[in-house]
């Protein structure tokens, strides 16, 4: 019963450096997220993927990039990292439909530190 | 894009009594809500949602009350458990599929 699962759990980059993080869902969902969490802040989405094959620009895409594989797995990318990019990235997946309301359900996130 | 507010930053309870979270928006045109569960080191998990053609729903000691006309929504914790101890966020829908998260309450259970 794996539901998200996210890899790495922990990772330190330094300034400058690309990094991709992995994200992949077991339970045939349509969408998919990812969001970044900072120290007493809520979840910030940076991109989403409505469908496979879709991706779209969340609240704070800037710095970021995103690749829908296939339906199971969506990857983030830092191309180049940055200090401001420090944060716990949680993935996040949810069921099919624009018009469906349905529960995200989220991965234990994957923790970066950049130097 | 919308906001979402939280009355408290923390919540302190004793174990056995009832607790309650909550939360105000600002966007009426949201019909979706969601509460979910942060321990540390954990992601979010999912408890309860609502829809906004509904007033309460219920759960498993936990019901969630939705007021439209104030924009107010709140997690009501039965029975609080030192399990219960966590950061409880709401979310709401914004477009299609995008939840907007408010900055949490930590909730802490003494024994």
């Amino acid at each position: 019963n794996a539901g998200v699962t996210q890899t790495p759990k922990f990772q330190v980059l330094k300034t400058g450096q690309s990094m991709t993080l992995q994200c992949a869902q077991d339970m045939n969902h349509n969408s998919m997220y990812w969001y970044r969490q900072d120290p007493g802040m809520g979840l910030r989405l940076i991109y989403y993927s409505a469908s496979e094959g879709t991706t779209d620009k969340g609240e704070v895409p800037n710095g970021y990039n995103v690749s829908r594989l296939n339906k199971r797995e969506f990857s983030l990318r830092l191309e180049s990292a940055a200090p401001s990019q420090t944060s716990v990235y949680f993935c996040a997946s949810s069921g099919s439909g624009p018009y469906s309301n349905q529960p995200q359900h989220f991965g234990d996130g994957t923790r970066l530190s950049i130097l | 894009g919308e906001s979402v507010g939280l009355h408290l930053p923390t919540l302190s309870v004793q174990e056995g009594d009832n607790s309650i979270i909550n939360c105000a928006y600002s966007n009426s045109a949201s019909d979706y809500f969601i509460w979910y569960k942060q321990e540390s080191g954990k992601g979010p998990q999912f408890i309860i949602d609502i829809r906004s053609n509904m007033d309460k729903r219920q759960g498993q000691r936990v019901t969630v009350l939705l007021n439209k006309t104030v924009k107010h929504l709140s997690l009501q914790i039965a029975a609080t458990q030192p399990g219960d101890s966590a950061v409880y966020f709401c979310a709401l829908k914004e477009g299609f599929q995008k939840l907007v998260f408010g900055t949490g309450t930590r909730l802490l259970v003494s024994p």
